[in-house]
């Protein structure tokens, strides 16, 4: 059964900084790797998409990298902004899309 | 292209009603997954489900629940009997094909037991 650990649960920086967030897995027969972003009492919105044969996609300030033998990816987030605030979270499909608890990033003014 | 659909965004149902959620997938996508998320907490899987097929229910509580994904109209997820505990955010995905594409949710259905 696969499960995905996301690292760490939370995260405070001050804005500008450039942070990294990290998800694992455990069953790395997997077809695809996607983050999503999740705002309070709202959907969850796809930031990626890194197929199995992929090692890293990048749209604007963000970069995800997949290392899928090591059963990992790295959401990579640079000069980060207020509006970056939100829960990420990543999903991995083998037989259906399993999601971690997520990381709850907090940049501050 | 809409987007998923999920319909009510909001649900309140009394102890022992039923609970129908429905789920439109966006056009051209015949793969539907449903979660549900508790507050502060992540999404976990319930049920995955083809066109007029479950794939795989594994996450999906054995009495109470159940889903369909009829070849016409929408995708539903059904709670009978609702308890207190079944109040959550039931969120559902929807793709293209088996694992290679990417997967689009919709905005949720919040449902209240009281």
């Amino acid at each position: 059964k696969q499960e995905v650990t996301q690292i760490p649960a939370a995260l405070s920086v001050p804005e500008g900084e450039n942070l990294v967030l990290n998800c694992s897995f455990t069953d790395s027969a997997i077809y695809n790797l996607q983050w999503f972003r999740q705002d309070p009492g709202k959907g969850l919105t796809s930031l990626l998409l890194i197929q199995s044969s992929q090692r890293e996609q990048t749209s604007g300030r963000l970069n995800a990298s997949l290392d899928k033998s090591s059963g990992r990816s790295t959401l990579y987030i640079a000069a980060s902004q207020p509006g970056d605030s939100a829960t990420y979270l990543c999903a991995v499909y083998n037989n259906d899309m399993r999601f971690g608890a997520g990381t709850r990033l907090t940049v501050k003014p | 292209n809409a987007g998923v659909m999920q319909n009510p965004r909001h649900l309140v149902r009394r102890r022992g009603q039923e609970a129908r959620l429905r789920c439109s997938p966006m056009k051209g996508h015949s793969h539907v997954y449903w979660y549900r998320q508790l507050p502060e907490e992540g999404l976990k899987f319930m049920v995955y489900l083809q066109k007029e097929n479950i794939i795989d229910e594994s996450g999906m509580p054995k009495e109470r629940f159940s889903a369909e994904f009829p070849k016409e109209g929408p995708s539903i997820l059904r709670i009978q009997q609702v308890v207190r505990g079944d109040s959550a955010a039931y969120f559902c995905a929807s793709s293209s094909t088996q694992g290679n594409t990417e997967a689009f949710f919709g905005q949720g259905t919040r449902l209240t037991v009281v």
